[in-house]
């Protein structure tokens, strides 16, 4: 089984629908990380958590929000999905620091129409 | 703006020679520095980490570090056909990685 586990894999929805990404991982890790890569500019930052009751925005979080269920989920919302959340989107997880590094699930594709 | 560039490439190196990948970052503060590699469709993979500056190797891959000039490089001796992806270069600050756009290799025969 996969250490760090996205679903679902795919999907494509609708302008103005509610959609939930969630990402769940065996390893351990504290720190949990939501990134969306999109051609040509590389992976960006959407929430990050260090615990379960901390939760922080990072680089592009406007219309996006999280929820850290237990120290092993995390969960990313688009409230009211648009065309141009249409992205690959990654969960990630690290242990204390990052001196090692991230751990990435598989990713998910979104695809908003 | 904290920022990681890369040169987007495509950087294409024969088989069985070195390829050098670069990558230079803004925050001065950043303590650790990462590179990843990404097949299409996949995601990335840590290849090697690097937080003292100088020069780190791990089997074919070494990674260089100059925090005085804020660069950050990867060297792939011996190129395979296998190592044609997507290379990400990532600095650390405050447990928080910000990757550059990466860069596409291709090895070719």
């Amino acid at each position: 089984d996969a250490d760090v586990t996205q679903t679902p894999r795919n999907r494509i929805t609708k302008t103005g629908k509610r959609i939930m990404l969630e990402c769940s991982q065996t390893k351990g890790h504290d720190r949990m990380y939501w990134y969306r890569q999109d051609p040509g500019l590389g992976l960006r930052l959407i929430y990050y958590s260090f615990d379960v009751k901390d939760i922080n925005k990072g680089e592009i979080s406007d219309g996006y929000s999280v929820s850290r269920q237990a120290q092993a989920k995390f969960s990313l919302s688009l409230e009211s999905a648009i065309p141009n959340q249409t992205a690959l989107y990654f969960c990630a997880t690290s242990d204390y620091g990052t001196g090692g590094g991230y751990t990435f699930g598989s990713g998910t594709r979104l695809t908003v129409v | 703006q904290k920022e990681v560039e890369q040169n987007s490439g495509p950087l294409s190196v024969p088989e069985g020679a070195i390829a050098s990948l670069n990558c230079t970052y803004s925050d001065r503060g950043s303590q650790s520095f990462f590179w990843y590699r990404q097949y299409s469709g996949k995601s990335p993979e840590l290849i090697m980490f690097i937080y003292s500056n100088g020069d780190k190797e791990d089997g074919r891959f070494t990674a260089q570090l100059n925090k005085a000039s804020q660069y950050v490089s990867l060297l792939i001796r011996d190129s395979q056909p296998s190592d044609s992806a997507t290379y990400l270069c990532g600095s650390s600050s405050a447990s928080k990685i910000i990757f550059g756009s990466g860069t596409r290799l291709s090895i070719r025969p």
